[in-house]
Formats: structure tokens, C-alpha cells, sequence
């Protein structure tokens, strides 16, 4: 069963545009993950953020997160052709495997 | 690379065959999960093995059991196959129980 859920499901925008994606779950959490995984390959971990944080940055990456709310947010700033991937988020189930969501997939068109 | 191998990359059998699936996690990981991912289950959480023990279970099928070796490989098999278990296979791993997992580039299994 998916914990999280990623909206939009597929976003296309251009170089240099900042793309933005959420993630909605259900239970409590103690952290949620970002991942990206590029067409058929492996899944990249890109971000953690802990349910006492609201916000953090890594690069290009901003991670929000509201737990009142059950969400959170990934934006990319600037967007490059190397970031067209699907983006998942991911959160703790048993023991701590990840429960992830559908994910969004990103196009981003020179 | 993650430095998580997995072999083999892809893997056409048959309805009714049995395969294995092997992972070699980081160098230092104890931890080992295995993944299945498809596109209407999506991806979704089968097994974790923990220094050689099973640690928690997921949507792990019958016909579907895994092992961690003493060297902290790790095998998954699959028997009875049916057409619905064609999917990418993940192993990821991670340090102790930390929640970071690393993956590795996945096994395309096709049933024919």
C-alpha cells in the first residue's frame, strides 16, 4: 500500500525553470525521503528531512515539510535536461523499509 | 554508482521456471532490502534482511523467499513464476538501520 503520493503526476517545463512537486501521506512519520530514479535504473537518494524540520536545502533542491498537514514539498530550482527523472518521496513502513509513492516524472526540455 | 551490485541485469524465463536474483550490498551494510517495481504496483517493499537475519516483511509473495549470506550477499528466488511477476527487481542497502538507502541498478525480469 502506498504511504505517500505524489502530485502532479507528470510535469514538463523548460531548462531554467523551477519545477515544483508534493507529496502526501498518511500516518505519522518520523522522516520523509526524496529519491530519483532516471528512466529503468536505480533510485538516487536525494534528501532527508526529520518531522522537526520544515525546511532544508541541498544544492538546488529545497525540501519543505508540514506535518500538521501530512505533506511535503520538492523544489528544483533551475531545472536542467539532466534532471528529467521520476521523483519519488519516501517514508519509513516496517522495520525501516521505505513505503513509497507513484512518483512524479519530471521533463525538463532544452 | 551506489556500490550496490546486483546481477543479472536482465532475465527471461518462462511461466511455471524459477529464478535467483543476487545482491551485493555496500561494502560495510548490514542491512539488505529487496524491491519490486511495476507499473501498476509501482514500487513496493518485499524483503529486509538484517547481518543474516530477516528483519520485516513486506508484499512479499509465497512462491518468494530471500536469504543473507554470512559474506552479506544476498539471493532473491522466485518460483512458480507467473506472467505478473515481470517487474524490476531492487536490492538497496544501508548502514546498521539507518534509513538511507542505497540501490542498486535493479533486474529486469520478463515472464514469457
Amino acid at each position: 500500500s502506498q504511504q505517500g503520493e505524489e502530485d502532479p503526476q507528470a510535469l514538463s517545463i523548460q531548462e531554467g525553470e523551477n519545477a515544483t512537486m508534493n507529496c502526501s501521506y498518511k500516518t505519522s512519520i518520523n522522516n520523509l525521503q526524496w529519491y530519483r530514479q532516471n528512466s529503468g535504473r536505480g533510485l538516487v537518494h536525494l534528501i532527508l528531512i526529520r518531522s522537526n524540520e520544515r525546511e532544508k536545502h541541498s544544492g538546488r533542491l529545497r525540501v519543505t515539510l508540514d506535518t500538521s498537514k501530512k505533506s511535503s514539498s520538492l523544489l528544483i530550482t533551475a531545472s536542467r535536461a539532466a534532471d528529467t527523472a521520476s521523483y519519488f518521496c519516501a517514508t519509513a513502513g516496517a522495520g525501516t523499509a521505505l513505503i513509497f509513492g507513484k512518483g512524479t516524472t519530471l521533463s525538463v526540455s532544452s | 554508482d551506489s556500490g550496490v551490485t546486483q546481477t543479472p541485469k536482465h532475465l527471461i524465463t518462462a511461466t511455471g521456471q524459477r529464478v535467483t536474483l543476487r545482491c551485493s550490498p555496500r561494502s560495510g551494510d548490514l542491512s539488505v532490502y529487496w524491491y519490486q517495481q511495476s507499473l501498476d504496483q509501482g514500487l513496493q517493499f518485499l524483503i529486509q534482511y538484517y547481518n543474516g537475519e530477516e528483519r520485516a516483511k513486506g508484499n512479499i509473495l509465497e512462491r518468494f523467499s530471500a536469504q543473507q549470506f554470512p559474506d552479506l550477499h544476498s539471493e532473491l528466488n522466485l518460483s512458480s513464476l507467473e506472467l505478473g511477476d515481470s517487474a524490476l527487481y531492487f536490492c538497496a542497502s544501508s548502514v546498521e538501520d539507518r534509513v538511507t538507502q542505497y540501490f542498486g541498478p535493479g533486474t529486469r525480469l520478463t515472464v514469457l
